[in-house]
């Protein structure tokens, strides 16, 4: 149980394309959605938190008009990296939680998203 | 300061060591903690969690202190599998998690 899935798992695009990255959980209802971004040899830093039907919270220095975050539905958000630059190449992972899911951890991780941006 | 923090590493071991990493946390408000595993280009996985009172599940043993706001993760007889990154993970009001580093182990044949 407690299933997450992303997608697409490898993204290459051209500078200045836009890119919308899924996270969805299976088999349970996710109030909250965590969207984190990993660089080479780094840890997962957190983007945002979305909690279904509000806007995004986003972390110190993210921008959020440059990383739209819409979680629409209890099982589905999606993240959208707009006008993406090469310096946005990175890996990105979702997770998602719920308060009356029973679980052994707090989160579920999606597979996670590379992205490339030539 | 970083709020989790770990030895990057590496650490190269042979087959059959004993590794220890060691892990420091600031918030001394963070409700639990874990240990994850994350493969290269993989997602990050429940290893293990950590409690005071110490915790096994087969080779791998985890310890917290609180007074000392300190985690440990011990792995005997290493496997060659069991080369990746393992994840201080720090579990905080509002079910956010705050990521160590992470520490490399590599155990070679």
């Amino acid at each position: 149980g407690a299933v997450v899935s992303q997608h697409p798992s490898w993204v290459i695009c051209k500078s200045g394309t836009s890119v919308k990255i899924e996270c969805r959980s299976l088999d349970f209802q996710a109030t909250t959605m965590f969207w984190y971004r990993q660089f080479p040899k780094q840890s997962l830093m957190l983007m945002a938190t979305s909690n279904e039907g509000s806007k995004a919270t986003y972390e110190q220095g993210v921008e959020k008009d440059k990383f739209l975050i819409n979680h629409a539905s209890l099982t589905l958000s999606t993240l959208t990296v707009t006008s993406a630059h090469p310096e946005d190449s990175s890996f990105y992972i979702c997770s998602a939680s719920s308060p009356t899911l029973y679980s052994n951890q707090p989160q579920h991780f999606g597979d996670g998203t590379r992205l490339s941006i030539l | 300061r970083k709020e989790v923090e770990q030895d990057p590493g590496p650490f190269n071991v042979p087959e059959g060591a004993t590794v220890a990493f060691n892990c420091t946390y600031s918030n001394s408000a963070s409700q639990s903690f874990f240990w994850y595993r994350q493969d290269c280009r993989k997602e990050p996985k429940l290893l293990m969690s950590v409690y005071s009172s110490g915790n096994e599940d087969g080779r791998f043993t985890a310890q917290l202190n609180r007074a000392s706001q300190y985690i440990s993760l011990l792995i005997r007889d290493s496997k060659l599998s069991d080369s990746a990154t393992y994840l201080c993970v720090a579990h905080n009001a509002g079910n956010m998690l705050t990521f160590g580093g992470g520490t490399r182990l590599m155990v070679k044949p």
